[in-house]
């Protein structure tokens, strides 16, 4: 079965930097795209990045972009999120998300359960 | 900048029936959006229901219908259960940006 594992979250102090995972097993990574979502505390959801089956193509929400960057190692079978310049605003539970369909990223398919960041001094 | 509007929120009787809208500032939502409908319970992950507008997951139960309603993307719920009380979110697509909606909290009561 499809699983989404991330890992990397934790308590970190503005403006500092932190990398966030997410091992997949189940399907063949490298014929799929993922996407990072976010979820503020008692907020809803927010999508921050996809990333296509390659790693050829990256896309950012602008409330990250030139601070966030997401890549991939199909190698690995993991997904990564490097998180720079942080903010309080950054803190949430930061989801990857499957796409369903090979190539194309539009629809979103399994979650994982999440990793908390909280940005704080 | 895109925003996506959903009803704050909705109530609904056991056995009834409920539409959840999904609104873009940039105009009438079509398929070209690529309307993408999850749902989320407390202290869970959200889980995906709808994609491409109208086509079910092998796991979203039968009463969940997606469709374009008025120039917007629709969730419709058909003999609301109380286990489907949760929140509702939309996901439109905008070429190379995504935007959720705010989410509708769905009371069944």
């Amino acid at each position: 079965q499809v699983q989404l594992v991330e890992s990397g979250g934790g308590v970190v102090q503005p403006g500092r930097s932190l990398r966030l995972s997410c091992e997949v097993s189940g399907f063949t990574f490298s014929d799929y795209g993922m996407h990072w979502v976010r979820q503020a505390p008692g907020k809803g959801l927010e999508w921050v990045a996809v990333i296509s089956y390659d790693g050829s193509n990256k896309y950012y929400a602008d409330s990250v972009k030139g601070r966030f960057t997401i890549s991939r190692d199909n190698s690995k079978n993991t997904l990564y999120l490097q998180m720079d310049s942080l903010r309080a605003e950054d803190t949430a539970v930061y989801y990857c998300a499957k796409v369903k369909e090979i190539v194309v990223v539009t629809t979103i398919e399994y979650w994982g359960q999440g990793t908390l960041v909280t940005v704080s001094s | 900048q895109t925003v996506v509007t959903q009803e704050p929120s909705l109530t609904v009787s056991p056995g009834g029936t409920v539409t959840l809208t999904c609104a873009s500032s940039t105009g009438a939502v079509t398929s070209g959006y690529y309307p993408n409908w999850f749902q989320q319970k407390p202290g869970q992950a959200p889980r995906a229901l709808i994609y491409t507008t109208s086509n079910k997951h092998s796991w979203t139960p039968a009463r969940f219908s997606g469709s374009l309603l008025g120039g917007k993307a629709a969730l419709t719920l058909s003999g609301v259960q109380p286990e489907d009380e949760a929140d509702y979110y939309c996901l439109l697509y905008y070429g190379d940006t995504w935007v959720f909606g705010g989410g509708t909290k769905l009371t069944v009561l």
